[in-house]
């Protein structure tokens, strides 16, 4: 079975200061990770995902996201956030093969962007 | 990339009126979709599976006889809110995998209200 972790909740966060969201995933098995963003009423954006590879993957918006095996972690990071940034954030899990595109989620984390 | 359409976006209804979701892949043909379930200020929960041209797999928990899945072409995937009560009001969003790919895309989401 597979786990995700959001470690924070609520993030809040001032314009164009750097942010990273923490995400700790558990599986028996090699795993994609992805990150998605979530604007109120809307559904899905993929910003990210980390197949296999190099460990440092860059998604859109500027976002960009470390895969790190031994820590199990794949933490979001952005250098400098915009107003626009503010949504909520989920971390998600899956496995290769026929379960590739059941996702697991985590709780999601609010990033509030202040001005 | 590959879009999939869902509808409605937003939807009321009385207690005890079934409510219709419609999922649809444009770009490409899915032989799985999937159902998720939001609740407010929290993760999506996986529903069910849903498989073209046989039963959908419904994840523990779920009432199947409430939820009711039909995924009758390779493009379409449809979920039965059956007699809806307050309780089902939730945001509801489908996603679907790209044959030979390793990410899943998502609808826009059904925001249901029962009331």
């Amino acid at each position: 079975a597979q786990s995700v972790t959001q470690l924070d909740s609520q993030v809040p966060v001032f314009e164009e200061a750097p942010v990273e969201l923490r995400c700790n995933y558990s599986s028996s098995v090699s795993v994609y990770l992805f990150w998605y963003v979530q604007y109120p009423n809307q559904g899905l954006q993929l910003l990210l995902k980390y197949l296999s590879g190099s460990t440092l993957v860059k998604g859109i918006n500027g976002f960009e996201a470390e895969f790190n095996k031994s820590q199990t972690s794949f933490h979001l990071r952005k250098p400098s956030v915009h107003i626009s940034d503010t949504a909520e954030y989920f971390c998600a899990v899956s496995g290769p093969g026929a379960g590739s595109y059941q996702l697991t989620f985590g709780k999601g984390t609010k990033l509030s962007v202040i001005p | 990339g590959a879009v999939v359409s869902q509808h409605p976006s937003r939807v009321i209804c009385k207690s005890g009126t079934s409510v219709k979701i419609e999922c649809r892949s444009l770009d490409f043909q899915a032989t799985t979709m999937f159902w998720y379930r939001q609740f407010p200020k929290q993760s999506l929960m996986l529903m069910a599976t849903s498989n073209e041209g046989s039963k959908a797999t419904y994840e523990q928990g779920v009432e199947k006889d409430k939820f009711l899945i039909n995924h009758a072409s390779l493009t379409l995937s449809t979920l039965t809110v059956t007699s809806a009560h307050p309780e089902d009001s939730s945001f509801y969003i489908c996603s679907a995998g790209l044959g030979g790919g390793t990410e899943a895309f998502f609808g826009q989401g059904t925001r249901l209200t029962v009331v």
